[in-house]
């Protein structure tokens, strides 16, 4: 089955660092890849579609230039926390699909925490 | 206006007993998919089931099978024969073809725990 790998899946680091979270797809071309962030017990919230070589499409009331994402590949896409606050501490979650009509398959997430 | 409701925060089930767990969906897309996610402590999302809208029949896989009915717009996923380790977060998510393009919209979820 279609496989796609997170990485790290967890980090700690110091308010104002910059972290890089990785989302690959193992064995199927992403055309389109999907970040979410996770609060404890509640639901996935999309943050940003992001198709490959073009610009990320963020939803309404996430910071672009806070969270940046790349997709230059079709088998990779990154999400940069600039600048991470305590706040941003969450757990994020990547999924990849090959086209629109196929399966989103999702990494295994990454639990962001910044002290 | 919520795409995916789930009613049930939270729910306990004996080992071995069937569950129902509830999801219903607000859509006026002709073509969507419903999907079932589990979720246990770890955070992965395994997917469970789907069901596309123009399905004539309820989804089943293993011990997972999804109770659809589309004229009152429910969703509901049965897990029969429970282990303990169903014990997981589930949720329930739609995608719409037209409105959506193609993403997923997912309910608040329900929390499942398998007593011995």
């Amino acid at each position: 089955g279609a496989v796609v790998s997170q990485h790290p899946s967890r980090v700690i680091c110091k308010s104002g660092t910059s972290v890089k979270i990785e989302c690959r797809s193992l064995d199927f071309q992403a055309t389109t890849m999907f970040w979410y962030r996770q609060f404890p017990k509640q639901s996935l919230m999309l943050m940003a579609t992001s198709n490959e070589g073009s610009k990320a499409t963020y939803e309404q009331g996430v910071e672009k230039d806070k969270f940046l994402i790349n997709h230059a590949s079709l088998t990779l896409s990154t999400l940069t926390v600039t600048s991470a606050h305590p706040e941003d501490s969450s757990f994020y979650i990547c999924s990849a699909r090959d086209s629109r009509n196929q399966p989103q398959h999702f990494g295994d997430g990454t639990r962001l925490s910044i002290l | 206006a919520q795409k995916i409701t789930q009613t049930q925060p939270g729910m306990f089930v004996q080992e071995k007993e069937a569950v129902t767990l509830d999801c219903t969906y607000d859509t006026s897309d002709p073509s969507y998919g419903l999907f079932w996610y589990k979720q246990p402590s770890s955070g992965e999302m395994i997917f469970l089931i789907y069901q596309g809208s123009y399905d004539q029949q309820n989804a089943t896989e293993g011990r997972y099978s999804l109770n659809f009915q589309k004229a009152r717009k429910s969703a509901n996923l049965v897990i029969s024969a429970s282990q303990l380790g169903d014990s997981a977060m589930y949720f329930c998510a739609m995608r719409e073809a037209f409105r959506n393009d193609y993403k997923l919209s997912f309910g608040a979820g329900t929390t499942v725990t398998v007593r011995a």
